[in-house]
């Protein structure tokens, strides 16, 4: 398997545009998670799906944040409006369960411009 | 959730052995404590898991004393490559999956 797989590795954009950022998962995993990663703030649990339904998306910070996931293989995470302060990496995840002992697999994330 | 307390950074020189250590006092019966490892520019990639005593892979070992309120990874003979930052994490099946990341340790690793 190629990996928790992630598009755009980097995207610039101007305030108030739509920006939508894209996971495929490992196949065969059942929990996906999406991350944000700040020097600020370090790395953030936005939200988590498990079979594709989101489970914890207590960590979204506005409802400018929305995040799907239509199928097994495929996750987005969409910003509308985009502000500067969203400017950060964001990191896609996933695990095969959500057992104590689970290894979790990052993508290699989008960096994420908001000019 | 268990609290977690880690040194925000540490210097090491190459060929040296690096010991950090993770404070988890509250950490519940079934947590378990795991290391993820992050390169600048990447995202965190698993090292090690442990539940008790030790542990040791091909990158690491996982020391976790009898009251597992702490535990130690260890990195042999550091190179400049194990530059980078360090996660403990703890969690258990109670939390349903959710990995929630420290502020980590910043290893630096020199000539």
């Amino acid at each position: 398997d190629a990996g928790v797989i992630q598009s755009p590795r980097h995207e610039v954009t101007e305030m108030g545009q739509e920006v939508t950022l894209r996971c495929k998962p490992i196949s065969g995993h059942d929990y996906l998670f999406w991350y944000r990663q700040t020097m600020m703030r370090g790395l953030e649990l936005l939200i988590y799906f498990n079979n594709n339904v989101p489970i914890d998306d207590s960590g979204m910070p506005e409802d400018r944040f929305s995040a799907k996931m239509p199928n097994a293989s495929f996750s987005t995470l969409k910003i509308q409006p985009s502000e500067p302060r969203d400017s950060a990496v964001y990191f896609c995840a996933s695990s095969l369960t959500n057992r104590g002992n689970t290894e979790a697999f990052f993508g290699q994330g989008t960096r994420l411009t908001v000019v | 959730l268990a609290k977690i307390t880690q040194p925000i950074s540490m210097d090491s020189y190459e060929g040296q052995e690096v010991n950090i250590t993770c404070s988890h006092n509250n950490i519940a019966t079934n947590d378990y404590i795991t290391w993820y490892q992050q390169f600048p520019s990447q995202g965190p990639r698993f090292i090690i898991q442990g539940y008790k005593t030790k542990v040791t892979n091909e990158v690491a070992s996982l020391f976790i004393p009898a009251d597992r309120k702490s535990s130690t990874l260890s990195l042999p003979r550091v190179s400049l490559s194990d530059t980078a930052v360090y996660y403990c994490l703890v969690g258990g099946d109670n939390q349903g999956g959710k990995l929630i990341f420290g502020q980590g340790t910043e290893l630096s690793v020199k000539p």
